[in-house]
């Protein structure tokens, strides 16, 4: 079945310590993306890759970093998590301009 | 930089009537596509219909179609005959060379 894994789906941790959100697909996608979904600000792109090795900053980047070692992996790394952090995140790839993205179901963290 | 604009944050629509989400886009990019996605309660993202720019017919998948307007830059969603299941939040996306950027989102509550 093709789709995107994200996890945890459910992670709550303390300011400061780091962690890694892991997003894996398997549809042989050349572009991935992270988003950020806060109430009232909608989904906003942290970093999006177009192909392995090849990161660019979004919308909102600062506290995040990304790595693309390989086509299928899109790891979200937060190296001093803040409470400012605390959100609902979505992984994402497609595979052309015109088809649509297929979302991970979304990780909730909580950052105290 | 690209801007999406869903101007209604809520809307109600009495049960198996139509309704009509809005949705404008500012672009300079002569190429590029217009998505819409459902994210019910459950948290996860749904395709539901895409429409490109040199597309001249306008979108439909099933109780889904897309009001295709370019010269009025609008893309707005229509769903037909509503359903209870139909009460989400539901984002429109612009994909224009590499930026993905979403509308801030329209809450849609069916009532029966």
């Amino acid at each position: 079945e093709a789709q995107v894994t994200q996890n945890p789906r459910y992670l709550i941790t303390v300011t400061g310590k780091k962690l890694t959100v892991t997003c894996s697909q398997n549809m042989n996608h050349e572009y991935m993306s992270w988003y950020r979904q806060d109430p009232g600000l909608g989904l906003r792109q942290i970093y999006y890759s177009m192909n392995v090795e090849v990161t660019d900053k979004g919308d909102v980047p600062e506290g995040y970093k990304v790595s693309r070692k390989e086509k299928r992996n899109f790891p979200l790394i937060l190296e001093s998590p803040s409470p400012n952090q605390t959100s609902l995140y979505f992984c994402a790839s497609t595979g052309s301009f015109g088809s649509p993205l297929h979302f991970g179901n979304g990780t909730r963290l909580t950052v105290t | 930089a690209q801007k999406i604009t869903q101007t209604q944050p809520g809307m109600f629509v009495q049960e198996k009537e139509a309704v009509t989400l809005d949705c404008t886009y500012d672009t300079s990019d002569q190429s590029y596509g217009l998505f819409w996605y459902k994210q019910p309660s459950s948290g996860e993202m749904i395709f539901l219909i895409y429409q490109g720019s040199y597309d001249e017919q306008n979108a439909t998948e099933g109780r889904y179609s897309l009001n295709f307007q370019k010269a009025r830059k609008s893309a707005n969603l229509v769903i037909s005959a509503s359903q209870l299941g139909d009460s989400a939040m539901y984002f429109c996306l612009n994909n224009a060379g590499n930026m993905l950027t979403f509308g801030g989102g329209t809450r849609l509550m069916v009532k029966p």
